[in-house]
């Protein structure tokens, strides 16, 4: 199993571009989740997902937004890029109240 | 408010040492308090978790110990090694949250000085 794959691992945007982090699973997981880690401090939930077709939001989702048609995969998309979304994006997945697996994270700039 | 609060930011010690980080709670709803480690261009790693039926846990050289009537809990890293060096997260979630949310601390850098 790969367990959690995010794609890309890098990327540098304009202000006011958009784009999509991809995230895939292949460990059947029920529950996917997007975090962001701003340099020296923890993770901040993004938006979540219960299963195929739900949606939530976290607790910073303002300029994001997600979809779930699989279970397998949860993209995050980015509308007009602002410096303050500068950070490194987390996808993590989880089948339980137990452990959250994580990705490898996606380092975005916007400049 | 559902925080977590992590200290300290940074710990430095020599190797064999013993660095205890903290972290406090305010919403006792929480019900499973995980610790997670992170390497440096890596995603966050579970490295040991408890719940509030247990004062004390310990795997390896890692030890949780938890404190309910202080809603506080903290790590201790036995015997610690150069490649322990890492930053490391508490976090917390409640059986009440659907979404099996984790409500993250901000985080303490550990350096294990040779």
């Amino acid at each position: 199993n790969a367990g959690v794959t995010q794609t890309p691992k890098f990327r540098i945007l304009k202000i006011g571009q958009s784009m999509t982090l991809q995230c895939t699973q292949d460990m059947n997981h029920n529950y996917m989740y997007w975090y962001r880690q701003d340099p020296g401090m923890g993770l901040k939930l993004i938006y979540y997902s219960v299963g195929a077709g739900i949606t939530d939001k976290g607790e910073v989702p303002n300029g994001y937004n997600v979809s779930r048609s699989t279970t397998e995969d949860f993209p995050l998309r980015l509308e007009l890029a602002a410096p303050s979304q500068t950070s490194v994006y987390f996808c993590a997945s989880s089948n339980n109240r137990a452990e959250q697996y994580f990705g490898p994270g996606t380092r975005l700039t916007v400049t | 408010q559902q925080q977590v609060k992590q200290s300290p930011q940074s710990l430095i010690v020599q190797k064999g040492g013993i660095p205890i980080i903290n972290c406090a709670y305010e919403n006792t709803a929480f019900d499973y308090f995980p610790w997670y480690q992170q390497f440096p261009g890596k995603g966050p790693a579970l490295l040991i978790a408890i719940r509030p039926d247990v004062s004390e846990k310990k795997e390896g050289r890692f030890t949780i110990s938890f404190n309910k009537s202080a809603k506080q809990f903290s790590l201790h890293i036995m015997d610690s090694q150069p490649g322990d060096s890492a930053t490391y997260f508490c976090a917390a979630s409640s059986f009440r949250n659907a979404g099996n949310m984790l409500t993250f601390g901000g985080g303490t850098r550990l350096m294990v000085k040779p």
